[in-house]
């Protein structure tokens, strides 16, 4: 099984500031990852395929890359409703897609 | 309106069993697959397992090998996912999701999610 691990894994911010996830994967998945942003009590929301991809209404201080084993995602200039926890997902081993543990972003 | 929607929070004894269903709307069922996702209090995402709309065919974790049956059925739009031999540690919340080709296959619509206690 494809094992995704996240770091860091908590990260304090401001608002305005930029952001920077990294997603490591145990073996080579192209870029065949997605990433979503999930808020308390609420579903997760898609925001990235194909490592770099944003989906339609996502705003573009998102954005994504890397391929292979590395891939990161990237907040230019956070804003008070990005404030949330965010997580990758591997999408190389159809259909067994597995999630990384998760990295929190909360309010400095 | 593309969405899915969950059955409502379920409560259940140890080692009972819980159906949880996703009704979809908005969209061609037998097109998409579904997916479905566990997520423990205060943890993060688990993939449990799979079925293709159309067919049928279905794939699950290995950690959920031979407790979890997930079906669907397309004259009512729906998937359904059982869990049986319920112990304390499946108390969470478990979401459906569809994966579509235009992105990748990524999850891009998700039901609301529905929460399963299991207390004796």
């Amino acid at each position: 099984d494809i094992q995704l691990t996240q770091s860091p894994s908590f990260l304090s911010a401001s608002v305005g500031d930029r952001v920077t996830i990294t997603c490591r994967a145990s073996q080579a998945i192209s870029n065949y990852l997605a990433w979503y942003q999930q808020k308390p009590g609420k579903a997760p929301k898609f925001l990235i395929y194909d490592a770099s991809t944003l989906q339609s209404g996502v705003p573009s201080r998102f954005s994504g890359s890397g391929s292979g084993t590395e891939f990161t995602l990237t907040i230019s200039s956070l804003q008070p409703e990005d404030f949330a926890t965010y997580y990758c997902q591997q999408l190389n081993s159809y259909p067994m897609f597995t999630f990384g543990g998760g990295t929190k972003v909360e309010i400095k | 309106q593309v969405q899915l929607v969950q059955s409502g929070a379920e409560v259940k004894k140890p080692g009972a069993s819980v159906k949880v269903s996703c009704k979809a709307s908005g969209y061609t069922l037998t097109n998409y697959a579904f997916h479905w996702v566990r997520q423990a209090p205060g943890q993060g995402l688990e993939w449990m397992g799979w079925i293709d709309g159309g067919n049928g065919n279905t794939k699950y974790s290995q950690k959920f090998q031979g407790r979890v049956t997930i079906t669907r059925d397309t004259s009512a739009r729906t998937a359904y996912m059982e869990l049986s031999s319920l112990r304390s540690e499946d108390t969470a919340v478990f979401y459906c999701a569809r994966d579509s080709h235009s992105t990748g296959m990524a999850f891009d619509i998700w039901g609301q999610g529905t929460m399963v206690t299991v207390s004796s």
